[in-house]
């Protein structure tokens, strides 16, 4: 059973571009998190899915960035017009159907903004 | 959200057991307590979970103080793969997220 596939692992982008971010769940796993860890800081969460819905988006900033988990294919986390201080890693979790003890981590994305 | 407390690091030596401490003196009776550990340039990944009683897995072992306001992560013998950030974490019953404070950062001398 794979785990948690996020892709791309390392992406560049320039101040105003915008930055798309891929999180293939477990198999069987219809629960998706995001977080995100900027240099030298914790992780934070960001945005809880399911399938074609969004659970929770409380630590999701208001403008720019948007989180989708279709019914076919992987979750999108949308990053519009990206600014230096979004450089971070992003990293996904996934869990089964049901609400779980654990997250499943990916190994995340490091985005770097130039 | 109900806050934990961690030193800041730890050291310990190969193969020696390592006690990891955790406060959360404002925890409610239906918080559970996680453990999580990151590893240099990788994601998190669950160590072990408890409620009240004390647990163990093939990881490592949880011990919870009766009035659940503190709690110890125990490796048994540390390795030097076991260098990583540990997070001790209060998740609300019923809640899926989880809230990562600053953990603790065990250094693991050969």
């Amino acid at each position: 059973n794979a785990g948690v596939m996020q892709n791309p692992r390392h992406l560049v982008r320039r101040r105003g571009q915008e930055a798309r971010l891929r999180c293939s769940p477990m198999k069987g796993h219809s629960h998706v998190y995001w977080y995100r860890q900027l240099p030298e800081e914790g992780l934070k969460f960001m945005v809880y899915l399911q399938k074609e819905n969004i659970i929770d988006e409380s630590g999701m900033p208001k403008e720019r960035f948007s989180a989708e988990f279709p019914k076919e294919g992987p979750s999108i986390l949308r990053i519009q017009q990206v600014v230096r201080g979004d450089s971070a890693a992003y990293f996904c979790a996934s869990s089964p159907d049901t609400p779980s003890y654990e997250q499943y981590f990916g190994p995340g994305t490091r985005l770097t903004v130039t | 959200d109900a806050k934990t407390t961690q030193p800041n690091s730890m050291e310990s030596n190969e193969e020696e057991p390592v006690h990891l401490p955790c406060n959360h003196s404002t925890i409610s009776g239906t918080d559970y307590i996680h453990w999580y550990r990151q590893l240099p340039s990788q994601g998190p990944e669950y160590v072990i979970h408890g409620l009240t009683s004390n647990v163990n897995n093939r990881m490592a072992s949880l011990a919870i103080a009766e009035d659940r306001k503190s709690s110890t992560l125990i490796l048994h013998r540390a390795t030097l793969r076991d260098a990583a950030v540990y997070y001790c974490i209060l998740r609300v019953s019923g809640y899926s997220t989880l809230t990562f404070g600053k953990g603790t950062m065990l250094l693991v001398s050969p």
